[in-house]
């Protein structure tokens, strides 16, 4: 059973470009969180969605990120404009409730030049 | 005030030492409560739960004290292999699942 899978795993952009990140939960997880650890600080809660639902995104900044989970096809946290304060790891986790333990992906670390 | 704080460390000790981690947390209506680790800032891999009346899994002894809103891990016996950041993490109450973390406590044992 695979785990949880992000890609890419690393991505650099240029200020002002778009970055989407991809999040694939574990088989049979249909709740997805994403997470976003900036250097030298602890990870902090972004958004949590369920299928074709977003469930809670009180973490989320209010302008430039965007999450989605679709009925099919991964999870995409999308972050419009980049800045260079975006540079941060970003995990994803998945469960297959809201009320069991979470698994993380690998991260995707995201450097904006 | 941190939503969760921990004494961020580093612990250095030898192998074989017995180390000790605690951790506060400040919604008292928080729900469910874990250690993850996370090393070199990799994907954090839980650890164990944490419960009130305390559990145990091999070296690692996990207590909760909810009156305190007090949390610790206990290590016996440290490996090389257990050098790591140790992340004390809580969920809020039962409408909200994403998980707080602290900033973790880091963990090197020396041979």
């Amino acid at each position: 059973n695979a785990g949880v899978m992000q890609n890419p795993r690393h991505l650099v952009r240029r200020r002002g470009q778009e970055a989407r990140l991809r999040c694939s939960p574990m088989k049979g997880h249909s709740h997805v969180y994403w997470y976003r650890q900036l250097p030298e600080e602890g990870l902090k809660f972004m958004v949590y969605l369920q299928k074709e639902n977003i469930i809670d995104e009180s973490g989320m900044p209010k302008e430039r990120f965007s999450a989605e989970f679709p009925k099919e096809g991964p999870s995409i946290l999308r972050i419009q404009q980049v800045v260079r304060g975006d540079s941060a790891a970003y995990f994803c986790a998945s469960s297959p409730t809201g009320f069991h333990e979470q698994f993380f992906g690998p991260g995707t670390r995201l450097t904006v030049l | 005030r941190k939503e969760v704080e921990q004494d961020p460390g580093p612990f250095n000790v030898p192998e074989g030492a017995t180390v000790a981690f605690n951790c506060t947390y400040s919604n008292s209506a928080s729900q469910s409560f874990f250690w993850y680790r996370q090393d070199c800032r990799k994907e954090p891999k839980l650890l164990m739960s944490v419960y009130s009346s305390g559990n145990e899994d091999g070296r690692f002894t996990a207590q909760l004290n909810r009156a305190s809103q007090y949390i610790s891990l206990l290590i016996r016996d440290s490996k090389l292999s257990d050098s790591a950041t140790y992340l004390c993490v809580v969920t809020g109450d039962t409408g909200r699942r994403a998980l707080t973390f602290g900033s973790g406590t880091r963990l090197q044992v020396q041979p």
